[in-house]
């Protein structure tokens, strides 16, 4: 099976930064995604990894660790519109995505 | 492009009753999944086709979920004799192929009562 975990929640400043971290145990791994979903409204994707290191796509970025089960997405210059909830999704050998629970990530003024 | 359309948005079943959740994926897209969505359990993995056929169901529950596909235009999610535990967010997803990103519908949300 896959167990993917985020903590449930999180805080940050307008304007700072934020991690967002996942850890995973899985039987087998075919990459990592991460999608946002807005309170109501359906996942949509951000981003896809499967090798280590760093992806810098701007606003948002994402490492990965395949030896650590470890991965984080970062949102830089952050807006009160990021205020949502970040899912972690392993891909399993066949393809299908398992997700985390989600980190429900609060921006404040 | 009308994304992933997923009919009905709302459904209030009564308990023992049956329900049929419609889901019609992007066009072109080969795969498509189902998941249900609760607060305490996440976004869990139901269901899965590629090209109409069933290629894992290992997150159905065997007794009383069942789901087809019996053409690429959509895939339907039938709960018999529904339960309160089945009240959740059943969200349908689509990509363009195994290795492509999933595109979701908005869901359906089911409140058995």
């Amino acid at each position: 099976g896959q167990g993917v975990e985020q903590p449930a929640k999180l805080m940050s400043v307008e304007g700072t930064f934020a991690r967002v971290n996942c850890t995973y145990s899985t039987s087998g791994f075919n990459g990592l995604s991460w999608y946002q979903q807005r309170e109501g409204q359906a996942p949509v994707f951000l981003s896809y990894v499967v090798l280590d290191g760093l992806k810098d796509s701007g606003h948002f970025s994402t490492f990965l660790s395949r030896s650590n089960g470890y991965s984080y997405l970062l949102l830089t210059e952050l807006q009160i519109k990021d205020s949502a909830s970040y899912l972690c999704a392993v891909r399993s050998n066949y393809n299908v995505l398992y997700f985390g629970s989600g980190t429900k990530l609060t921006v404040e003024p | 492009n009308a994304g992933v359309i997923q009919t009905p948005r709302h459904k209030v079943t009564g308990k023992g009753q049956e329900a049929t959740l419609w889901c019609e994926p992007i066009s072109g897209h080969s795969a498509v999944f189902w998941y249900r969505q609760t607060i305490v359990q996440g976004l869990e993995f139901l269901t899965y086709f590629r090209n109409q056929a069933p290629i894992d169901d290992s997150g159905m529950p065997k007794e009383r979920f069942s789901a087809q596909m019996p053409n690429q235009s959509h895939s339907t999610l039938k709960i018999q004799s529904t339960q309160p535990q089945d009240s959740a967010v059943y969200l349908c997803a689509s990509s363009l192929d195994s290795n492509s990103d999933y595109t979701f519908g908005s869901g359906t949300r089911l409140l058995v009562i």
